[in-house]
């Protein structure tokens, strides 16, 4: 496994601009996970992703906020308009195996994306 | 909806003394249930995870945990704590319509290990 890659590991960006995080999961994982995750606080799930399929997303995930995995490989997150309320940090993870047959229920997270909001 | 519990935001214990870690949950059905570890600049780790059958679960790094039903525990536990264990300890439940398989998990708050040498 060469892991679940972010990018970028941390982003600095002013109220109302838009970002972008990307997320690379482990290459055979069929599952793509993004959660959030604030100080104090544990990770809380966002969405997520079978193949290129977004299969649930939370209430957290307002209108500003979009996923995307379109080849069913990487995936991005993208915030519009941006709000101080949006800083945290923005964890990518990936399930072990290809179907239900085969999923060992561990999650592979990556490092995260940090989101400050001046 | 689902909700964990972590009772202790931080726990302190001296190198090579033992060690548990409370864990409550509230899921209506049979949970999947896990423990994962985060370091300072590292992701989230998995350190073990019950599904079902034997209630006491062996993980990695000498760490074990325990589910109780009549409790709605799954408490972490480690005989001989070591200076590499501090770190971030977050318990989580498998949540979900389809009885946790989809493994949107909701985690707890955390607790913070300390370990004095």
């Amino acid at each position: 496994d060469t892991g679940v890659s972010q990018d970028p590991r941390h982003k600095i960006t002013k109220r109302g601009q838009n970002v972008t995080f990307r997320c690379d999961p482990i290459s055979e994982h069929n599952r793509l996970y993004w959660y959030r995750q604030t100080l104090g606080q544990g990770p809380e799930f966002l969405t997520y992703f079978q193949n290129e399929a977004q299969l649930e997303k939370s209430r957290l995930l307002s209108d500003r906020f979009s996923a995307e995995r379109p080849k069913g490989s990487f995936s991005t997150l993208e915030i519009q308009r941006t709000e101080q309320g949006d800083s945290a940090m923005y964890l990518c993870a990936s399930l072990r195996g290809q179907n239900y047959g085969s999923y060992t229920g561990e999650l592979f997270f990556g490092e995260g994306s940090r989101l400050t909001v001046l | 909806a689902q909700s964990v519990t972590q009772p202790d935001i931080h726990i302190t214990v001296s190198e090579g003394a033992s060690l548990e870690l409370r864990c409550n949950y509230s899921y209506g059905a049979t949970p999947y249930l896990f423990w994962y570890v985060q370091s300072p600049g590292q992701g989230l780790q998995l350190l073990l995870k019950y599904f079902s059958g034997d209630t006491l679960v062996q993980g990695i790094k000498g760490f074990e945990a325990e589910f109780k039903r009549s409790q709605s525990s799954f408490n972490l536990r480690k005989p001989s704590v070591h200076w590499s264990d501090a770190a971030e300890y977050f318990c989580a439940v498998g949540a979900g319509s389809s009885g946790g398989s989809n493994y949107k998990l909701t985690f707890g708050k955390g607790t913070l290990l300390t370990v004095n040498p």
